[in-house]
C-alpha cells in the first residue's frame, strides 16, 4: 500500500549516459514534483506537474527531461549525465496546489 | 531565489528533553509543513498547516503558523531516542505550486 513510489531506488552510472527514474503516486493526487537533495541535504524543487501538465520548471538544465502519461505517473529523464548530477532524487505528490506533500523513497544517482 | 532560514542548524538534547525549532522567511506563505527524514529515506509529513496563528499536535509534536505568515515553530516535548533524524520546514505560496525547503535541524539525541 505504498502511497509515492520510485524506482530504482540506487542508480550508478558513468559520466555521458543516459537513464531514467520512475514514480507512481497511488494516492488520486493530481500535482506531483521532483526535488533533488544534494550532499548537503538541501532540498530543491526541479519540476511540479499538474493534471499530466508541466506547471514549474525550476531553471533544470534541459538534459533532465520530465514525463507525465497519466496523473499517476511522473518520469525524469536524464541524457547526457555529469558528475554534478549525482545526488538523491525525490518525487512527490499533493492532492493539490498548497495542500499536503508525501515524498517517496528516493533514488540515489551516483555518476562516476 | 527565496529562502527559509532554520534553525538551530543542529542540536544535541537529553532524552526527555523538549526541542524547538524554527523557520524564517522574508515572504508570506499560505501554507507550512514539517518533515522528518532518516538516513536513506525520503522526507515524512508530520504536521501541516493552512492558516496564520494555527496551532496543530500530532502525538508529542506541536507546530504553529506565525501570525505574520512569514515563519512557523515545532517543539517536540520529551524526546526519545528515535526523535533522530533532520527536521525540515516547508513553505508554499498560493499559485506557486512549489514547496520552498529550510537548510534543515539535525536533532541527535542522547539517551
Amino acid at each position: 500500500d505504498t502511497a509515492v513510489s520510485q524506482t530504482p531506488k540506487y542508480l550508478v552510472t558513468q559520466m555521458g549516459n543516459d537513464k531514467s527514474i520512475k514514480c507512481e503516486q497511488n494516492l488520486g493526487h493530481d500535482t506531483m514534483y521532483w526535488y533533488k537533495q544534494d550532499s548537503k541535504k538541501f532540498l530543491k524543487i526541479m519540476f511540479s506537474y499538474n493534471n499530466k501538465e508541466l506547471i514549474i520548471n525550476e531553471t533544470v538544465p534541459n538534459r533532465f527531461s520530465p514525463k507525465s502519461p497519466d496523473k499517476a505517473h511522473l518520469n525524469l529523464h536524464i541524457n547526457s549525465l555529469e558528475l554534478g548530477d549525482s545526488a538523491v532524487y525525490f518525487c512527490a505528490s499533493s492532492q493539490v496546489d498548497g495542500y499536503e506533500q508525501y515524498f517517496g523513497p528516493g533514488t540515489r544517482l551516483t555518476v562516476t | 531565489g527565496q529562502q527559509l532560514n532554520q534553525s538551530p542548524q543542529s542540536m544535541f538534547i537529553q532524552e526527555g528533553e523538549d526541542v524547538s525549532m524554527n523557520c524564517t522567511s522574508s515572504s508570506i506563505f499560505n501554507t507550512w509543513l514539517w518533515y522528518k527524514q532518516d538516513p536513506g529515506e525520503g522526507p515524512v509529513l508530520l504536521i501541516a498547516l493552512y492558516k496564520a496563528g494555527e496551532l496543530t499536535s500530532n502525538g508529542r509534536l506541536t507546530a504553529q503558523f506565525g501570525i505574520t505568515r512569514k515563519d512557523s515553530f515545532l517543539n517536540i516535548s520529551a524526546s526519545i531516542p528515535s526523535d533522530v533524524g533532520i527536521y525540515f520546514c516547508a513553505a508554499s505560496a498560493s499559485g506557486t505550486y512549489k514547496y520552498i525547503f529550510g537548510t534543515g535541524t539535525r536533532l541527535k539525541v542522547l539517551a
